[in-house]
């Protein structure tokens, strides 16, 4: 069965360095998504993309935070300069349509990332 | 802000039983809704959902209960299986948006 893939599982990083952190989504799938989860809280949605553009973003992905689908499978987020807060598990989620049909929405197994 | 919400924090019940999972929201323009479940070290895997259109959806073990005028919503597992041990997330949309809102889990125990 296709499944969305992370990578790395792990990122551990100092305060104020850039990361970029990976997703492969499923192939055929035309959506793409980032939530994150803070230790002990619930999941909270980032981004959605289409199309190679943003089509909806939350109040937690500002200026410090990008999305790129560099090439025909991988899709990235990447943090400009870490904090301490930005410390969560990073789930990739993937749709193969829009809203009406996202009970369709897969994710990836997450990476965790360690700001210190 | 807290637009859904997810009281009790864990549940046990025995192996056959009944399991009801609660769900409330807080914003009547949400029309879609969804559970997930969570294993350790995975991501949500998708289980089932209803449209604001709907009262109840059902899925083999798993129905999904919608009480709009009260704004909450269940999940129901009948009957509870040892494999059904996981986070279970409900998540919410409004409108023709992307964006869902998660409540923070309830840890399910399901005792053989």
């Amino acid at each position: 069965e296709p499944e969305v893939t992370q990578t790395p599982s792990h990122q551990v990083t100092q305060m104020g360095q850039e990361v970029i952190l990976r997703c492969v989504p499923i192939s055929n799938h035309l959506y793409f998504y980032w939530y994150r989860q803070i230790l002990g809280q619930k999941v909270e949605f980032l981004v959605s993309f289409y199309n190679n553009e943003i089509s909806e973003k939350s109040e937690i992905f500002d200026d410090q935070f990008s999305v790129e689908r560099p090439d025909g499978s991988n899709f990235t987020l990447k943090i400009r300069s870490t904090k301490l807060e930005d410390s969560a598990m990073y789930f990739c989620a993937s749709s193969e349509g829009d809203r009406v049909g996202a009970q369709a929405q897969y994710f990836g197994p997450g990476t965790r990332l360690l700001v210190l | 802000d807290q637009q859904v919400k997810q009281n009790s924090p864990s549940l046990s019940v025995q192996e056959g039983r009944i399991s009801i999972l609660n769900c409330d929201y807080t914003n009547s323009m949400f029309d879609y809704f969804l559970w997930y479940k969570k294993y350790p070290a995975e991501g949500p895997t998708f289980l089932i959902s209803i449209s604001s259109i709907k009262d109840k959806n059902e899925d083999g073990r798993f129905t999904v209960f919608l009480n709009k005028s009260a704004k909450h919503l269940s999940l129901h597992i009948v009957p509870s299986q040892p494999g059904d041990s996981a986070v279970y997330f409900c998540a919410a949309s409004e409108g023709t948006g992307n964006q869902f809102y998660f409540g923070t889990g309830t840890s399910l125990t399901v005792i053989p």
